[in-house]
């Protein structure tokens, strides 16, 4: 079965400097990988996608993943980190079923220190 | 354009006792979906409707959750009778096409707490 792996709860970056949330995927047919924000009491918002094509994906908030076929990986990372970046991230991937079902993983909270 | 909306925000209630969620997803998406997110972890779908009609419903309780998209628009999900465990949120997203190329927009959630 479909599966994602977040392998740290927590990540604390200082405010300015680059960070990296990890994530693994398993190995089944071509992986639809995604990332989402939780914010405190609000719903998930899209961060990016890959589908297809260039490895290196960009999205919103200056937030950018780098999908890695060999190691199974598509971390998110960000060049600059911002005290307003503190969140709760999901990586997730489409489910077998090809009906855009989505299969999270467990999820990495980000503290940014000022 | 206005988000996926989801009522009530919190609901607190004592297990055995029922209790139903609302959800209007965004006007013109044909998918909804409804995932619950138990604290610590990763959402987990629970249903997916296309238009009126289910189209994945594998990992809902069925014994006690019920779900229904009248006129393919909005949505209520049931829980009758409720257990300790359904304490979670219940959030519901909607897309406009199924399929892993459309992105999901997800409303603010529901919080249960059952005690």
């Amino acid at each position: 079965a479909q599966s994602v792996a977040q392998p740290e709860d927590q990540v604390n970056v200082a405010e300015g400097n680059p960070l990296t949330v990890k994530c693994t995927y398993s190995v089944s047919g071509n992986p639809y990988l995604f990332w989402y924000v939780q914010y405190p009491n609000r719903g998930l918002q899209f961060l990016l996608k890959y589908i297809t094509g260039d490895n290196l994906v960009k999205g919103s908030y200056g937030f950018e993943a780098e999908f890695n076929k060999s190691q199974t990986s598509f971390h998110l990372k960000k060049p600059s980190a911002l005290v307003s970046d503190s969140a709760l991230y999901f990586c997730a991937r489409e489910g077998s079923s090809n009906t855009g079902k989505l299969i999270f993983g467990q999820g990495t909270t980000l503290q940014v220190k000022p | 354009e206005a988000g996926v909306a989801q009522s009530p925000r919190y609901k607190i209630i004592e297990k055995r006792q029922s209790v139903a969620f609302w959800c209007n997803p965004i006007s013109g998406h044909a998918t909804l979906y409804w995932y619950q997110q138990i604290l610590g972890q990763g959402p987990k779908l629970l249903i997916q409707f296309q238009n009126n009609g289910v189209v994945d419903d594998s990992q809902l309780p069925k014994d006690r959750f019920s779900a229904e998209r009248l006129k393919g628009v909005d949505s209520t999900l049931k829980i009758q009778p409720a257990k300790l465990e359904d304490s979670a949120v219940y959030l519901c997203a909607s897309s406009s096409i199924a399929g892993p190329r459309n992105e999901q927009f997800f409303g603010p959630g529901t919080r249960l707490t059952v005690l």
